[in-house]
């Protein structure tokens, strides 16, 4: 089944190390993003990509990374320098095209804990 | 620039009564809505979306939401809820296929015996 993975679903980390969230689509999707959900604030956009090896910042991006060297993959890194880390991270995609209507498809979400 | 204003952050109802949850949304142009839907520790699932043509829009789980333009609102209804519609629902617009999504900051509908 087509879909998108996140992975781990569950990451513990202590303060001032750095961790990578996986997220990997094969839906064969162009655009892919990165949302941070934090209760009573909704979604709010970190990084997005439209296309391989191109990224843009979002709302929220500063004490983040990503990467995009391959369409199915869109890995986000959540540095030290990331005040308040502890959040749900929300992966999405959508087509590009005819295909595209706006609709963002998202994976099963990956819960950050610092301690 | 869009905005999008979730009225309600929760919102408390028996099983089988009606219930709406409502979405005001700002943009200087045509917009395109969505509601989204998501279960605890869950990512979101698409509820229904508004693309145009008929404002009345229809959607999974006996879900309908209706798009009024001239009071830049898209309300959602289900007309007798059940215990598993407890959940978070967002309301969700853009104003083009190429532009980003900007989320409400989400109802928690709670449904119980």
């Amino acid at each position: 089944d087509g879909g998108i993975t996140q992975s781990p679903k569950y990451l513990f980390r202590k303060e001032g190390q750095n961790v990578t969230l996986s997220c990997e689509q094969n839906l064969n999707h162009d655009a892919m993003y990165w949302y941070r959900q934090d209760p009573g604030q909704g979604l709010r956009l970190i990084y997005y990509s439209q296309i391989v090896n191109d990224f843009q910042k979002g709302d929220i991006a500063e004490g983040y990374s990503v990467s995009r060297e391959k369409k199915e993959s869109f890995p986000l890194t959540v540095t030290s320098a990331q005040k308040n880390p502890t959040a749900f991270y929300l992966c999405a995609s959508k087509p590009s095209g005819r295909a595209n209507t706006g609709e963002l498809f998202f994976g099963e979400g990956s819960r950050l804990t610092v301690l | 620039a869009q905005s999008v204003t979730q009225l309600d952050s929760q919102v408390p109802v028996f099983e089988e009564a009606p219930v709406e949850l409502r979405c005001n949304y700002s943009s200087s142009v045509s917009v395109y809505l969505f509601w989204y839907v998501q279960y605890p520790n869950q990512g979101l699932q698409l509820l229904l979306k508004y693309l145009s043509g008929s404002t009345l829009v229809k959607g999974i789980n006996g879900f309908e939401a209706e798009f009024n333009k001239s009071q830049t609102s898209f309300h959602l209804r289900k007309p007798s809820v059940h215990i598993s519609d407890t959940a978070e629902y967002f309301c969700a617009v853009t104003t083009g296929t190429a532009s980003k999504l900007t989320f409400g900051t989400g109802t928690r509908l709670q449904v119980t015996l």
